[in-house]
């Protein structure tokens, strides 16, 4: 089973700042990973597949990248509904289907 | 539009079964694959299994294997996920979520989520 790590578990910043969260596979993905947003109370949305490909009605300061184990989601400037919690998760080796822990962005 | 719509809440005492629902529609059923997804209270996601509702080919998560059952009914649209001899650490949200790729890929359309409490 592949384990995601997320990193760090909270990050605290302030509008208009940069956000970058990692995710560390425990084997390569190869490029299989995507990223999803989660508000409270909400269920998760799909922000990000095969590692830098945004899902419709993504806003374009969302962007990932990487490659193997270690993949990166950038906020280029938060905007208020930004603040949630961030999701990895990985289809590369199945099953299972393995999500991170998650990345907690909030606001400073 | 896609849309799943997932049954309602259920309280359940250890060692029970449960039995939650799923219906889509807005697109064709037997062209993406069904997952089932589980979120206890103030933690992470976990998936719990798969369901090609087309065949109706499954695969499940090692740690819920013997417990759990995911099931279709293609005439009415509708995925089922079974799970048995609940215990306290069930206590989750159930998430229903459609394959993004069509199989084995990523999570596009979620069902509103069901809550089990397994309580005694």
């Amino acid at each position: 089973e592949i384990v995601l790590t997320q990193s760090p578990a909270t990050l605290s910043l302030s509008p208009g700042e940069r956000a970058t969260l990692s995710c560390r596979a425990s084997q390569s993905v190869r490029s299989y990973l995507a990223w999803y947003q989660q508000k409270p109370g909400q269920t998760p949305r799909l922000l990000i597949y095969d590692t830098s490909n945004r899902a419709t009605g993504v806003p374009d300061r969302f962007s990932g990248s990487g490659s193997g184990t270690d993949f990166t989601l950038t906020i280029s400037s938060l905007e208020p509904e930004d603040f949630a919690v961030y999701y990895c998760q990985q289809r590369s080796n199945w099953p299972p289907l393995t999500f991170g822990g998650g990345t907690k962005v909030e606001m400073k | 539009q896609v849309q799943l719509v997932q049954s309602g809440a259920e309280v359940k005492k250890p060692g029970a079964s449960v039995k939650i629902s799923c219906k889509a529609s807005g697109y064709n059923f037997n062209a993406y694959f069904m997952n089932w997804v589980r979120q206890a209270p103030g933690q992470g996601l976990e998936w719990m299994g798969i369901i090609d509702p087309s065949g109706g080919t499954t695969s499940y998560a090692q740690r819920f294997q013997g417990r759990v059952t995911v099931t279709r009914d293609t005439s009415t649209s509708t995925v089922y996920m079974e799970l048995s001899s609940l215990r306290s650490e069930d206590t989750a949200v159930y998430y229903c979520a459609r394959d993004h790729l069509g199989s084995w890929s990523y999570f596009d359309f979620w069902g509103q989520g069901t809550l089990v409490t397994v309580s005694s």
